[in-house]
């Protein structure tokens, strides 16, 4: 089986500017979830889907949003850019919406100049 | 707040030594407890998870010992091998509502040959 990939690997913005990042789920994986990952701050969790409803939210920004389609794919959008929102942006896909393991994605790496 | 702390910070050992990873968690409703692997430029990796009803669990060389009274647990990494040297996390979550992880600081090992 493939595991989770996410599009772009990297990719370079400019402050004020939007992006949005990918990630496709391991196939009959159902539960995506996004995740932060900075020197300063660690792994954060950002939100997490399951069928196409957000089910879950972390303490980030009204800038910060998500959202996943019918084959269980998911987007997630920043708005308006900031320097500290250089990451690595993770994608995590699960079975369920609920407590089984997480299997992550190799991420986006985003720099914000 | 940090919910999950952990620690040391990095860990350097010879081969065939035993790294010692130790977390501690706050948060009482944590029922799942995982760890997760990750080498530079990829994605972590899920070793190995806890439930707090077993106090040890073993998988190959990883061994994670779980004290709920404590509310602490730990990775032992037996026979440690250079391609052992990556940083770990802990991270814990609640099952029943869903799949936000709460990760600690990471750990990174490096295993001498």
């Amino acid at each position: 089986k493939a595991g989770v990939t996410q599009t772009p690997r990297y990719l370079i913005k400019t402050r004020g500017q939007q992006v949005t990042l990918s990630c496709s789920p391991i196939s009959g994986h159902r539960s995506v979830s996004w995740y932060q990952q900075t020197p300063g701050q660690g792994l954060q969790f950002l939100f997490e889907y399951f069928s196409e409803t957000q089910r879950n939210k972390g303490n980030f920004p009204g800038r910060f949003s998500g959202r996943q389609f019918s084959n269980s794919r998911s987007e997630m959008n920043v708005s308006t850019l900031e320097l500290g929102d250089s990451a690595l942006y993770l994608c995590a896909s699960r079975v369920g919406s609920r407590g089984h393991e997480q299997y992550f994605g190799p991420g986006t790496r985003l720099t914000v100049t | 707040q940090q919910q999950v702390k952990q620690s040391p910070q990095s860990l350097i050992v010879q081969k065939g030594g035993i790294p010692i990873i130790n977390c501690a968690y706050e948060n009482t409703a944590f029922d799942y407890f995982p760890w997760y692997q990750q080498f530079p430029g990829k994605g972590p990796a899920l070793l190995i998870a806890i439930r707090p009803d077993v106090s040890e669990k073993k998988e190959g060389r990883f061994t994670i010992s779980f004290n709920k009274s404590a509310k602490q647990f730990s990775l032992h990494i037996m026979d440690s091998q250079p391609g052992d040297s990556a940083t770990y996390f802990c991270a814990a979550a609640i099952k029943a509502a869903g799949n936000k992880l709460t990760f600690g600081g990471g750990t990174r090992v490096l295993v001498k040959p």
